[in-house]
């Protein structure tokens, strides 16, 4: 079965310090790996995918397969980067999107 | 068209009458899903179809929710007898199968917030 933990409901931080958002998946097959961000009053949106190999506003991800984790990082917040944040997970056998919870980034001025 | 689009945006409506959500996908994507979400929770998966096909449904929870796409781009999603738990935002999402197996990218609609009284 697909499974996608996210631990933490809310994040805050101030403007300038590191962030990571934890992602750990379950999942028999090849995944494939996504985080999909909502700003307030937007449309969920795709922010970056694993295989793309990607550093959209300045976020990373990096996937490990021996931690079936996909944690998502910046070395320096944004206030414009507060937004829910969803990890979700696919496969290359399976054609549904399974996502987290979702946690909720504040980023203080 | 220029992105996913779903009507109404907002739906009230009373214990036991019957619902219809509308989505219409962005033109050369030929998949289309629909999940529900509500406070606190991620995007739940319900459907999602191939063409005019249902591909998976397997997050359908019930018999009072169905959903079509008879030819292919509006799907409509159906629930019968709503009940105060159907409560929730109903996102749509298409994609484009860019062959072979595999999650795509999913471009969402703003969502049909649905409240049953």
């Amino acid at each position: 079965a697909q499974r996608v933990t996210q631990p933490e409901k809310l994040l805050s931080v101030f403007k300038g310090a590191p962030v990571e958002l934890k992602c750990n998946y379950s999942y028999s097959g090849s995944p494939e790996l996504f985080w999909y961000v909502q700003y307030s009053r937007q449309r969920l949106q795709l922010l970056l995918r694993h295989i793309s190999r990607e550093s959209i506003k300045g976020f990373t991800a990096d996937l490990n397969k021996g931690e079936t984790s996909f944690h998502l990082k910046k070395p320096f917040a944004q206030e414009e980067d507060s937004a829910m944040y969803y990890c979700a997970l696919g496969g290359y056998n399976t054609d549904k999107l399974i996502f987290g919870t979702g946690t909720r980034l504040q980023v203080f001025p | 068209g220029a992105g996913v689009s779903q009507t109404p945006s907002n739906k009230v409506t009373e214990k036991g009458k019957y619902v219809e959500l509308r989505c219409d996908p962005i033109s050369e994507h030929n998949r289309l899903y629909w999940y529900r979400q509500t406070l606190g929770q991620g995007p739940e998966f319900l459907i999602y179809f191939q063409g005019t096909g249902a591909a998976d449904d397997s997050g359908l929870p019930n018999d009072r929710f169905f959903a079509v796409r008879p030819e292919g781009s509006v799907s409509t999603l159906k629930i019968q007898r709503t009940e105060r738990g159907d409560s929730a935002v109903y996102l749509c999402a298409s994609s484009q199968n860019k062959g072979g197996s595999g999650a795509n990218v999913l471009t969402f609609g703003a969502g049909s917030r649905l409240t049953v009284l």
